[in-house]
């Protein structure tokens, strides 16, 4: 059974600063891996895919990286701002005959950026 | 853009008694799929559809019933709730080559039974 973890589970940050989340999972046999964002309140915006044949996607400030042999992906933003205060999920996608797009989700990170 | 949209989205029960929510999506996808989510756990796979007509079971799928009668449609039944069915639900659709197109999600649905 995939497994995803997410560190730190909270982080604060200083306006201004690049900062790194990182996800881990148990089952390298996946056929991409997702970030997401969660604003209080409302669902879920997909913020990058990474297939699992790619090694990194980036959009923006934003950059994320994937190594299936170790089970890692981490998300880089950089120059944070205040506007990128939010929660931070990644998410497993399942390989497999009857995986049909299904998601393992990590617990998520708190971002919180400070002016 | 209406994309995913989730009715109701407050509700508070008591326990014992039924309630349905409803997802509708305007983009033509085939796979559908209700989660939950608590604090702590993430967001775990209820139950998903393939198509019209067709359901299955996810990761947490006790004490929930789910139906899709229409493509745009995707029902999640309550039929007697208990206290630990309070969460946040959240319905998500993709198209058929969904396994490198992202989900979308709608805003969710934030049950509380008492």
């Amino acid at each position: 059974k995939q497994e995803v973890t997410q560190i730190p589970a909270a982080l604060s940050v200083p306006e201004g600063e690049n900062l790194v989340l990182n996800c881990s999972f148990t089952d390298s046999a996946i056929y991409n891996l997702q970030w997401f964002r969660q604003d209080p309140g409302k669902g879920l915006t997909s913020l990058l895919l990474i297939q699992s044949s790619q090694r990194e996607q980036t959009s923006g400030r934003l950059n994320a990286s994937l190594d299936k042999s170790s089970g890692r992906s981490t998300l880089y933003i950089a120059a944070s701002q205040p506007g990128d205060s939010a929660t931070y999920l990644c998410a497993a996608g399942n390989a497999g005959g009857t995986s049909y797009g299904k998601l393992t989700f990590g617990q998520g990170t708190i971002l919180t950026v400070h002016p | 853009n209406a994309g995913v949209t989730q009715t109701p989205k407050f509700r508070v029960l008591k326990t014992g008694q039924s309630m349905t929510l409803l997802c509708a999506q305007d983009m033509n996808h085939e796979y559908m799929y209700w989660y939950r989510q608590d604090p702590g756990m993430g967001l775990r796979l209820i139950h998903y559809s393939v198509g019209e007509g067709t359901t299955a079971k996810g990761e947490v799928p006790d004490g929930y019933n789910v139906s899709r009668l229409k493509k745009q449609n995707f029902l999640l039944g309550l039929e007697s709730a208990a206290p630990s069915q309070t969460s946040v639900y959240f319905c998500a659709s993709s198209p058929r080559t969904g396994y490198n197109q992202p989900q979308h999600f709608g805003d969710g649905t934030r049950l509380s039974i008492l």
